[in-house]
């Protein structure tokens, strides 16, 4: 089973800000099958990005991903007042399970 | 508009069951795999349980494997979570997601609102 790691826990960061998250695994996702998640307090998850890189259907894109192998990127160009919310990383496949990072929660700082 | 309503949570005894259903609309349900997802209180997302479009295929988390078991009736849109010998560890908002893909192994493109489950004496 791929173990996700999410650094840093916390980014306390202000809106115009560009924010940085990593997702690590602790073995290679294959076919870059990392996507990256939105939520915001009493909200469902969002699906942002899929695929590592390819943004889903309304994203703007200020949101992008990168990376490969076992180290994997969400970065947010300039942070917008909505863009304040927590991040998970998530491991898809071949196989009907999928594992979730813990989280990163972006708040302004 | 794809829409997933959860339906069927509560407060319920530990050691008690209870059966969560999920109710599709706007997508062509027999055509994508399903999922249930969980997030305890203040607590980052767990993933539950999955089913491939015709059932042949079905996952479970090592927490629940053995307790709760995953269906789908695709005559009538909807997907089920049977939760059987519930502990006080299940409480948590259960959520019904849509997979990219028809045997599973996509992302969850869709979520539902969710279900809040709660195992308490």
């Amino acid at each position: 089973e791929i173990v996700l790691t999410q650094s840093p826990g916390t980014l306390s960061l202000s809106p115009g800000e560009r924010a940085t998250l990593s997702c690590r695994a602790s073995q290679s996702v294959s076919s870059s099958y990392l996507a990256w998640y939105q939520q915001k307090p009493g909200q469902a998850p969002r699906l942002l990005i899929y695929g590592a890189s390819s943004r889903a259907t309304g994203i703007p894109d200020r949101f992008s991903g990168s990376g490969s192998g076992t180290d994997f990127t969400l970065t947010i160009s300039r942070l917008e007042p909505e863009d304040f919310a927590v991040y998970y990383c998530q491991q898809y496949g071949s196989s009907l399970m999928v594992t979730f990072g813990p989280g990163t929660k972006v708040d302004i700082k | 508009e794809v829409q997933l309503v959860e339906s069927g949570g509560g407060l319920v005894q530990p050691g008690r069951s209870l059966r969560l259903s999920c109710a599709a609309s706007g997508f062509t349900f027999d055509d994508y795999a399903m999922h249930w997802v969980r997030q305890a209180p203040g607590k980052g997302l767990e993933w539950v349980s999955g089913i491939s479009w015709n059932s042949g295929s079905i996952g479970y988390a090592d927490s629940v494997k053995g307790r709760f078991t995953i269906s789908r009736d695709n005559a009538k849109n909807s997907l089920y979570l049977q939760m059987n010998s519930l502990r006080a560890e299940d409480t948590a908002l259960y959520y019904c997601a849509k997979d990219r893909g028809i045997f599973g192994g996509g992302p969850l493109a869709y979520w539902g609102q969710g279900t809040l489950v709660t195992v308490s004496s």
